[in-house]
């Protein structure tokens, strides 16, 4: 079956501007979580889902930061006036339940000029 | 903070031999620790993943072993291919209920197995 699809794959905004990063997890998959891999900070954990609920969004790297899963299923990440900062690649990873493999999606790179 | 520290950061291993890749952490609560390798230009992809109740775990090529007691792990990939020059990632995660299973992930090694 289909993977974790991300879209866009890649998007070079301008500084100040806000962008929206979607998620579209595996079919089925209760439970999805964000992390941004760059260079400087390698891969981190930005936030989890399990169903429609974020327990803890802490994790967040500032309040400029927000997601939302709708439906069990689809999830976004919105970054309001970006930062040149926040370039990095984002990436969505689903699982069954919270115990189990997470496959990841292929990224977003995010671009800030 | 690094939680899981990772070495080499880049290794090159000749056609047929063994790549080896080392982790360490301090966090006893972490009780789940897989490797992942990445592509370039794709997400990681699981390869293979070791629970703390066992000292190690072979799928085919590769073999996590696992030293509870020095709070370390271990990737070998034997007879490595070109087809495994990729870059590799230990994680560790302990189950919490606000982040799930969130991994902390290593720096990453780059590996290049020559022909």
């Amino acid at each position: 079956g289909a993977g974790v699809s991300q879209s866009p794959s890649n998007k070079v905004t301008e500084k100040g501007k806000d962008v929206e990063l979607r998620c579209d997890p595996i079919s089925g998959h209760t439970a999805l979580y964000w992390y941004r891999q760059s260079l400087g900070q390698g891969l981190e954990f930005l936030i989890y889902f399990q169903g429609n609920s974020a327990p803890d969004k802490s994790g967040l790297p500032s309040d400029r930061f927000s997601a939302e899963r709708t439906g069990g299923s689809v999830s976004t990440l919105t970054i309001q006036r970006t930062q040149q900062e926040d370039s990095a690649v984002y990436l969505c990873a689903s699982s069954w339940t919270k115990y189990n493999e997470q496959f990841f999606g292929p990224g977003t790179r995010l671009t800030v000029l | 903070q690094q939680q899981v520290k990772q070495s080499p950061q880049s290794l090159i291993v000749q056609k047929g031999g063994i790549s080896i890749i080392n982790c360490a952490y301090e966090n006893t609560a972490f009780d789940y620790f897989p490797w992942y390798q990445q592509f370039p230009g794709k997400g990681p992809a699981l390869l293979i993943a070791i629970r703390p109740d066992v000292s190690e775990k072979k799928e085919g090529r590769f073999t996590i072993s696992f030293n509870k007691s020095a709070k370390q792990f271990s990737l070998h990939i034997m007879d490595s291919q070109p087809g495994d020059s990729a870059t590799y990632f230990c994680a560790a995660s302990p189950y919490n209920s606000n982040s799930g299973y969130a991994l902390n992930f290593g720096k990453g090694t780059s590996l290049l197995v020559t022909p």
